[in-house]
Order: structure tokens, then C-alpha cells, then sequence
């Protein structure tokens, strides 16, 4: 996981609730990507940024996701209103520079179980 | 048709043999093309990059690729018991010039002894 932080590790809420998961890059990290990963399922590409800037969201469901990296703290994907399925791991995944995407590191993951 | 797609599995092989793991995909602007591992309730790990037609190997790893017929594959060599896990086909985006992902939906390795 080369440094790559996420917290929580497991988290439960239940139907309705509000779930925000957290990516702290490896440090002089810039670029963050969040994929999905639904049981017996591949990743799936959700959003990729920079900091503060979100430069591709073509995989983020329309309504309810959202992500942001602030120039100061954590990246941040943030689910209103959680329903069954989004039940997932949440994984992020960090870079240092353009030149480097090649090179993801991955953080362990955030289980999300929703009641 | 998935873009990236992995032969079905799971597989299993004796411990020492050889484990072939197999991968198509569909975007034929893709350029970089990865093999993961994850083990289970864990976060995948990189293992093999590859970028050119053809063979390259790093232990008991090869990868191989052909771009003309959009094929990817892994060869794990001597198996080992902790070989055991799930094996991730990625392909980067083509026309994208970061690392967003594609991923096959894995195949399950059983390595026995």
C-alpha cells in the first residue's frame, strides 16, 4: 500500500445516511483516483483529481456521489443519502506526477456496508 | 462486449506448475496495460506493466502482449500456495493521458500443494 491512507477501514451506516471516505495521498502525491469495487466485481472507475480540481468524473453515479481534493487535507468521496447497493469496497489510488500514472499506489480500502 | 474481459476462472494448478491467465480488451487506443493481485479482503498490488508487443519477464512473472489481437496474458512460473488470489487485467484508457483504469473482473487462482 506504499503509504497510501484511507479511513475509515470498515464503515456501516444505515439507509439514508450520509458516508464520506477519506484518501490521504503518499506524501508529494497529487493525483488521486477513487475506484469501486462491487462484490464479486472488478474495480470500477469513479473519478479521478487533482488538486482542487476534478478532472475526470465519467464514472461517478448522477446523484448522490461526490469527491473533492482541497488543497489542504484529504481527498474526499462523499455518498448522500446511501442506499443496499452501494455497499462496496472503496479504494483510492495516488500518483505523484503526470509522468508517473503509470505508477498507482493503492490504498487499503474502505468497506462500506449499508444497513 | 466487455471492455476488458478475463478468461473465467477460477484456476487451479499444483503447486510448481505453470498458471496462464489470459486477457482481452477493447480499446484499441489503450497503451499500458497492468497485471494486479489481490489477495482476499486486500487492496491490489501491482505486479507486471507492459507496454510493447511481446515478452517481459520479472522473476517467475511473464507478461506478454499483442496489441493486434488486443491479448494480454500472465505465465507464473514454479506456483507457489501464496501465489494464491485474485488476478487483475487493467488496461489505461486510451486517448487519456493519466492513469485512469479498466479493469477485467479478475481471476481466481488456486495454487495447491
Amino acid at each position: 500500500n506504499a503509504g497510501v491512507m484511507q479511513n475509515p477501514r470498515h464503515l456501516v451506516r444505515r439507509r439514508g445516511q450520509e458516508a464520506r471516505l477519506r484518501c490521504s495521498p503518499m506524501k508529494g502525491h497529487s493525483h488521486v483516483y477513487w475506484y469501486r469495487q462491487l462484490p464479486e466485481e472488478g474495480l470500477k472507475f469513479m473519478v479521478y483529481l487533482q488538486k482542487e480540481n476534478i478532472i475526470d468524473e465519467s464514472g461517478m453515479p448522477k446523484e448522490r456521489f461526490s469527491a473533492e481534493f482541497p488543497k489542504e487535507g484529504p481527498s474526499i468521496l462523499r455518498i448522500q443519502q446511501v442506499v443496499r447497493g452501494d455497499s462496496a469496497a472503496y479504494f483510492c489510488a495516488t500518483h505523484r506526477g503526470p509522468k508517473s500514472a503509470d505508477t498507482q499506489y493503492f490504498g487499503p480500502g474502505t468497506r462500506l456496508t449499508v444497513l | 462486449q466487455k471492455e476488458v474481459e478475463q478468461n473465467s476462472g477460477p484456476l487451479s494448478v499444483p503447486e510448481g506448475a505453470i498458471a496462464s491467465l489470459n486477457c482481452t480488451y477493447s480499446d484499441r487506443g489503450s497503451q499500458s496495460f497492468f497485471w494486479y493481485r489481490q489477495y482476499s479482503g486486500k487492496s491490489p498490488e501491482l505486479i507486471m506493466s507492459i507496454y510493447s508487443n511481446g515478452d517481459k519477464e520479472d522473476g517467475r512473472f511473464t507478461a506478454q502482449l499483442n496489441k493486434a489481437s488486443q491479448y494480454v496474458s500472465l505465465l507464473i512460473r514454479d506456483s507457489q500456495p501464496s501465489d494464491s488470489a485474485t488476478y487483475l487485467c487493467a488496461v489505461n484508457a486510451g486517448g487519456t493521458s493519466y492513469g485512469k483504469l479498466t479493469f477485467g473482473q479478475g481471476t481466481i487462482l488456486t495454487v495447491h500443494p
